[in-house]
């Protein structure tokens, strides 16, 4: 069983619709939790980087770590076609990229 | 453009050949790693600097690969006699961090190496 599952999709939503991503984990060590968003072809982006258990909000993104279930998500309003993209879950026992643990990612496409 | 910068972006190459990837981190970031991702995959960590030296590597970096960071500016990453399962994406990321504390980690666009 991989340290962290996140289902691979594809996911398709039309546009201006809520997007909910989620990935579970295993190792309880992990206290630091992110989001990247890789396009195709490039490499991945950070869109949400949160400590602990809690919600942290940036413009249309949302993102929700609940420690107690070792469970994250990943919300995302009003949709956009420029949100097609890979999403990627990473957590780190520490903060430091050395120890980034990533799970397969969620394939997103926003129909216009 | 101050981001991450990673040279070549696509290389072919034989099976059995060398190939040598090149990274160049954001100025100011003295930490810089190298991942590697396969097709459906998340990346993997392979190693990691901090300044020219190299403080950790994964079990994942056998014998036919080694990085260096001379100078603790840029990296390379070479591989020797590749081989068909060393076909993936090559990302690189830096991030700026001192003792006790972590910053984020920002990564290239990536090399993709296919091994024919």
């Amino acid at each position: 069983q991989k340290e962290v599952e996140q289902d691979p999709g594809p996911l398709s939503v039309p546009e201006g619709a809520i997007v909910s991503l989620n990935c579970t984990y295993s190792n309880s060590a992990f206290q630091y939790f992110m989001w990247y968003r890789q396009y195709s072809r490039k490499g991945p982006e950070l869109l949400m980087y949160t400590y602990s258990s809690g919600n942290k909000e940036d413009g249309r993104f949302t993102a929700q770590v609940d420690k107690s279930s070792k469970y994250i998500s990943l919300f995302i309003r009003d949709s956009q076609p420029s949100d097609s993209a890979t999403y990627l879950c990473a957590m780190s026992p520490s903060g430091s990229a050395r120890q980034l643990t990533f799970g397969s990612g969620t394939q997103l496409t926003v129909l216009p | 453009d101050t981001g991450v910068s990673q040279d070549p972006r696509h290389k072919i190459t034989k099976r059995g050949q060398n190939v040598t990837f090149r990274c160049d981190p954001i100025s100011e970031h003295n930490r810089l790693y190298w991942y590697r991702q396969t097709l459906g995959q998340g990346p993997e960590f392979l190693t990691y600097f901090q300044n020219e030296a190299q403080l950790e590597k994964s079990r994942l970096l056998s014998d036919r690969f080694s990085a260096e960071r001379p100078k603790g500016s840029f990296s390379t990453l070479e591989i020797q006699r590749t081989e068909q399962g060393d076909s993936a994406m090559y990302l690189c990321a830096s991030s700026l961090g001192r003792k006790n504390m972590n910053t984020e980690a920002f990564f290239g666009q990536g090399t993709r190496l296919t091994v024919v």
